[in-house]
């Protein structure tokens, strides 16, 4: 049972404009949502992350929306540049359950110069 | 600041001898510690929650005599592979949470068992 799902195994972007990233959860226990980008033979790295309580969270160039009605949240980069290409990995927290995240499959991200 | 070290990066073995990964919080205390495991382009897939002092929470599927977890003290958790095969190999990866909701990786680890 796929708790979060990242639909979109790939998405290709052209230098410049604004990537986004989508991710769906079934649980309506999460209330912690986060973003990681990764690299191949390196563990993920911490980007955005957004509490249930808020919608919209941004730092610097990404910005993160949550439809918690929709169990829907989306990972804005704008502009995107080469250095984002990279696998993101959305996860989510529940309520209860020792910090354990879910994390969706992944979406690899290239920047096309 | 939220550093996490893993140790060693890379390790090869033959097949049937045991393999210990280490994973620290550099900076900050951890009473609790996390190993996931990547397959080849999947998701990262929870193995266990490791707590301080108290035997570690094994998630389902999980042999827990076969991945033998310790949380020694609040900055180190260490994942040892025992009677490893070429199975095993796979991409092994440690996070901590510092008093944050955000939990920070370590860099992995990449056994390879021959």
């Amino acid at each position: 049972d796929q708790q979060v799902k990242q639909n979109s195994p790939s998405l290709s972007v052209q230098e410049g404009r604004i990537s986004i990233l989508n991710c769906d959860y079934t649980n309506s226990m999460f209330d912690y949502f986060l973003w990681y980008k990764k690299y191949p033979a390196e563990g993920p790295t911490f980007l955005i992350s957004i509490s249930s309580i808020k919608d919209k969270n941004e730092d610097g160039r990404f910005t993160v929306f949550l439809n918690k009605s929709a169990k829907h949240l989306s990972l804005h980069i704008v502009p995107s540049q080469p250095g984002d290409s990279a696998v993101y990995f959305c996860a989510a927290r529940p309520l209860q359950g020792a910090q354990k995240l879910v994390f969706g499959q992944g979406t690899r991200l290239t920047i096309n110069p | 600041g939220a550093v996490v070290s893993q140790h060693p990066s890379r390790v090869i073995c033959k097949s049937g001898t045991s393999v210990k990964i280490e994973c620290r919080s550099l900076d900050f205390q951890a009473t609790t510690m996390f190993w996931y495991r990547q397959f080849p382009k999947q998701s990262l897939m929870l193995m266990a929650t490791s707590n301080e002092g108290s035997k570690a929470t094994y998630e389902q599927g999980v042999e827990k005599d076969k991945f033998l977890i310790n949380h020694a003290s609040l900055t180190l958790s260490t994942l040892t592979v025992t009677s490893a095969h070429p199975e095993d190999s796979s991409f092994y990866i440690c996070s901590a949470r510092p008093m944050t909701d955000t939990q920070y990786f370590g860099p992995g680890t990449r056994l390879t068992v021959l």
